[in-house]
């Protein structure tokens, strides 16, 4: 069946670090993959989406690329704020199940000042 | 953008009691919701697909007299919590489906506590 992995948290970074956040996926045919982001005591935000391969999804500075021979879906950012502190989540749909998107377990990122 | 709305943010129930929350696409129609529970550390989790008219979908291991789920119009979704007990106590989210049929628009998501 669909599955996401993403790296588990939490990670901790300094501001201005670089963060890569990993997430793989398991999928039949060719799903649409996207990063969320869940900011403390709120719902979920949509970051950055892809919706076929080699697509790259970019927003706040943060991108990730849809590669299909590595089924992953990295979330990377080149210099992280203290305001990007969040639950950050790799989902997919598949265009077979009503667009409903199965998640992985989320990643926890603090950035210290 | 396309704006999901969700109510009450939060709530504290008794065992055994019932509540509703309510999840309002509030400027767009939207035929296809879906309802997500999230235990602590853990993610998301599927709960139902919720289509307009019709009656709900449930994910396996979902019970569907516990939860109870209505879509009566094109802009309201809710979901019932029946007899609840502490162990329901969890982040309950919805989404809608975009008018373009791909983006998922997500509500704030309803903290519940069962005391």
């Amino acid at each position: 069946g669909n599955s996401v992995t993403q790296m588990e948290g939490p990670v901790t970074l300094s501001e201005e670090a670089f963060l890569t956040i990993n997430c793989t996926y398991t999928a039949t045919g060719y799903p649409s993959l996207f990063w969320y982001v869940q900011y403390p005591g709120e719902g979920l935000q949509l970051l950055l989406k892809a919706t076929k391969a080699d697509d790259k999804g970019s927003n706040k500075g943060f991108e990730a690329t849809y590669r299909k021979e590595t089924t992953s879906f990295h979330l990377e950012k080149g210099s992280v704020q203290v305001s990007d502190s969040a639950v950050y989540f790799c989902a997919l749909s598949n265009a077979g199940s009503q667009g409903n998107l199965i998640f992985g377990k989320g990643t926890k990122l603090s950035v210290k000042p | 953008g396309a704006v999901v709305s969700q109510h009450p943010s939060w709530v504290i129930c008794k065992s055994g009691t019932s509540v509703k929350i309510e999840c309002r696409s509030l400027d767009f129609q939207a035929t296809t919701m879906f309802w997500y529970r999230q235990f602590p550390k853990q993610s998301l989790m599927l709960m139902a697909t919720s289509n307009e008219g019709s009656k709900a979908t449930y994910e396996q291991g979902v019970e569907k007299d516990k939860f109870l789920i209505n879509h009566a119009s094109l802009t309201l979704s809710t979901l019932t919590v029946t007899s609840a007990h502490p162990e329901d106590s969890s982040f309950y989210i919805c989404s809608a489906r975009g008018l373009d049929g791909n983006t998922i628009y997500f509500g704030e998501g309803s903290w519940l506590t069962v005391v």
